[in-house]
């Protein structure tokens, strides 16, 4: 079956501790990017790959860091969380950007 | 950056009524996605447009790319309750960032 999965779907951690969240497509796409949803807000874009080892800005890459060693796997890595970056984040995947799949979310929670 | 209007914010209808939502930009887009999203999942595509004026069906669903490549809409007929959920407009210019609009929130009485 044909998707993007997503680690942990809930996590609840606190300022400082650094953490990554993985994102996994099976599809062979090029594309994947990061997204933060909050109420009020839509989604706004973090992060994105165009394909392995290139990486860009979206529009509210402040505080995440990405990687893109493999054309499967995009994970999120938050160096030192902070309350602000409580939020629900989807990652995504695609051809060349277009039509994108979102994987089920994960739930964070920074105290 | 690029600013996606969509409205309404919020609709509260009874089963079998039409809907309508609409997305404006203050800058053009190449291509126009209408996404939805059920509690606790990620948007699901629901209708891609690629040209300027085009028109596209997908059953009960149907959206159209503004000629002025600034705007599109999304009208859903005869609505029932699984239509329940948040819709979501996106924009795109290039091949890469998605601009999304804030969402609207769809109710639907049995």
């Amino acid at each position: 079956e044909a998707q993007v999965t997503q680690n942990p779907r809930y996590l609840i951690t606190v300022t400082g501790k650094k953490l990554t969240v993985t994102c996994s497509q099976n599809m062979n796409h090029e594309y994947m990017s990061w997204y933060r949803q909050d109420p009020g807000l839509g989604l706004r874009q973090i992060y994105y790959s165009m394909n392995v080892e290139v990486t860009d800005k979206g529009d509210v890459p402040e505080g995440y860091k990405v990687s893109r060693k493999e054309k499967r796997n995009f994970p999120l890595i938050l160096e030192s969380p902070s309350p602000n970056q409580t939020s629900l984040y989807f990652c995504a995947s695609s051809i060349q950007g277009y039509e994108q799949f979102f994987g089920p979310g994960t739930r964070l929670t920074v105290l | 950056g690029q600013q996606l209007n969509q409205s309404p914010q919020s609709m509260f209808i009874q089963e079998g009524e039409d809907v309508s939502m609409n997305c404006t930009s203050s800058s053009i887009f190449n291509t126009w996605l209408w996404y939805k999203q059920d509690p606790g999942e990620g948007p699901v595509l629901l209708i891609a447009l690629y040209k300027a004026g085009e028109l596209t069906s997908n059953g009960r669903l149907t959206a159209q790319f503004g000629i002025t490549r600034k705007d599109s809409f999304l009208n859903i007929s005869a609505s029932i309750p699984s239509d329940v959920g948040i819709y979501f407009c996106a924009g795109q210019l290039g091949g890469s960032r998605l601009t999304f609009g804030e969402g609207t929130q769809l109710t639907v009485n049995p």
